[in-house]
């Protein structure tokens, strides 16, 4: 079993529509959690970082952390064209060191 | 955030040659990470250069095949030794928090190998 599975898609929407991204992960000494939006050729950009369970918001990106059922969640509204890329889960702990873990990425494509 | 300059950012390699990718930081970093990310695949890590002292390396990879220099706490290489087609892949260099890592990484734009 892999520590962090994510449906790598591809996720096609139509502009405006509420994307929804998720992540289950298998180690409970996660602490942090966060998402990186990689655009083609590019390196993965930072997009949410959130410590523990709880919600975070951020203009149109919502991240959601439930540690009891190791679930976390990304939330885009009103989704535009600009955020087709690549949406990669990670989370860090201390489990003998600190070591961020990926998720395989899930591809995004909103039509306009 | 820190601004990082990755070089090359794409090659042509021929088997059994190797290849220098440079990683510069535009200020002082504490962690710095080299991943591999494979096609359709998730970020791996590949070690961790340490300014000073030799990288740690993670599980399936070996110094003799990625030997890593950090000469100051700005600058990294990665090398690629004995290139195969296997090799081929996207190297990403990756700076923690300065204060020490919680997760937060910033990478750099990549550098595309393809071994022929």
């Amino acid at each position: 079993q892999k520590e962090v599975e994510q449906d790598p898609g591809p996720l096609s929407v139509p502009e405006g529509a509420i994307v929804s991204l998720n992540c289950t992960y298998s180690n409970s000494a996660f602490q942090y959690f966060m998402w990186y939006r990689q655009y083609s050729r590019k390196g993965p950009e930072l997009l949410m970082y959130t410590y523990s369970s709880g919600n975070k918001e951020d203009g149109r990106f919502t991240a959601q952390v439930d540690k009891s059922s190791k679930y976390i969640s990304l939330f885009i509204r009103d989704s535009q064209p600009s955020d087709s890329a690549t949406y990669l889960c990670a989370m860090s702990g201390f489990t003998g060191g600190f070591k961020t873990i990926f998720g395989a990425g899930t591809r995004l494509f909103v039509k306009a | 955030s820190a601004v990082i300059s990755q070089k090359p950012s794409r090659d042509i390699c021929q088997r059994g040659t190797s290849l220098t990718i440079q990683c510069q930081v535009d200020s002082q970093v504490t962690m710095m990470f080299w991943y591999r990310q494979q096609p359709g695949q998730s970020l791996t890590l590949i070690a961790t250069a340490n300014q000073g002292s030799e990288a740690t390396y993670e599980s399936g990879f070996v110094i003799d095949k990625f030997p890593i220099s950090r000469p100051n706490l700005t600058f990294s290489t990665l090398t690629v030794s004995n290139m195969s087609p296997e090799d081929s892949s996207i190297y990403l260099c990756s700076v923690g928090q300065s204060s020490g890592s919680t997760g937060e990484l910033f990478f750099g734009e990549g550098s595309r190998l393809t071994v022929l």
